[in-house]
């Protein structure tokens, strides 16, 4: 089973730009992988922001958006809110088992 | 309206069988390949199975850790899905979700799953 990475913790400025990385361990991730963003507040089930690496659902807010960078999948925050202040998890599709990433700590500060 | 509803949670001993039900609503569940997903007290989102459409073939993936102790099923004229858990250890402790991948991105609201003795 593939192991999927993320960046533990992060830290963005109100009103800054933050970029959130998903890596795979069987080599790059591409849009086979069909990437998934989640965000989970404290208390609350997940919700889901960004599917098949780019695409938003109608809650998704604007300043969040999703692509592939060097190898990874990504997600961008641009005018980071404190409202985002949340975990994040990415989900990446393999043929057999999909693997999740142990998930970012996102702090506005 | 369009949700998706977990129930069947609660205690069970080690070694001891649980079946979790998920009750879709508000799209064609017949299309949807499934997907649950779980999260123990305080840790990370982990995949652990997902069910196809059976017009996709209605096959199933397990996570390794669950592999030969949980089965999932779909009985579409109830548009329901389950999760059969046996053999339960104490590290199957978690909140489990159903949920729907792709373009409709939802979640139910969980329920909890606590296998102590």
């Amino acid at each position: 089973q593939a192991v999927v990475t993320q960046e533990p913790s992060l830290t963005v400025s109100p009103g800054g730009t933050v970029t959130l990385t998903c890596g795979s361990s069987t080599g790059s991730v591409t849009s086979g992988h069909y990437p998934y963003w989640f965000q989970q507040k404290p208390g609350q089930a997940p919700r889901t922001l960004i599917y098949d690496t780019t695409n938003k659902h109608s809650w998704t807010p604007a300043r969040f958006s999703g692509s592939l960078l060097g190898g990874k999948a990504a997600l961008t925050l641009s005018g980071a809110q404190p409202e985002d202040e949340a975990e994040y998890y990415c989900l990446l599709l393999y043929s057999g088992p999909s693997v999740f990433g142990g998930g970012t700590k996102l702090t506005v500060l | 309206e369009v949700q998706l509803v977990e129930s069947g949670g609660g205690l069970v001993k080690p070694g001891g069988s649980l079946r979790l039900s998920c009750v879709a609503s508000g799209f064609t569940f017949s299309n949807a390949w499934m997907t649950w997903v779980r999260q123990a007290p305080g840790k990370g989102l982990e995949w652990v199975g997902r069910i196809k459409s059976k017009t996709d073939g209605g096959t199933t993936d397990y996570a390794a850790p669950v592999q030969g102790r949980f089965t999932i099923s779909r009985d579409d004229s109830k548009t329901t899905v389950y999760l059969q858990m046996n053999s339960l250890k104490t590290e199957d402790t978690a909140v489990y979700y159903c949920i729907r991948l792709g373009a409709t991105g939802l979640w139910g609201q969980g329920t909890l799953v606590t296998v102590s003795s």
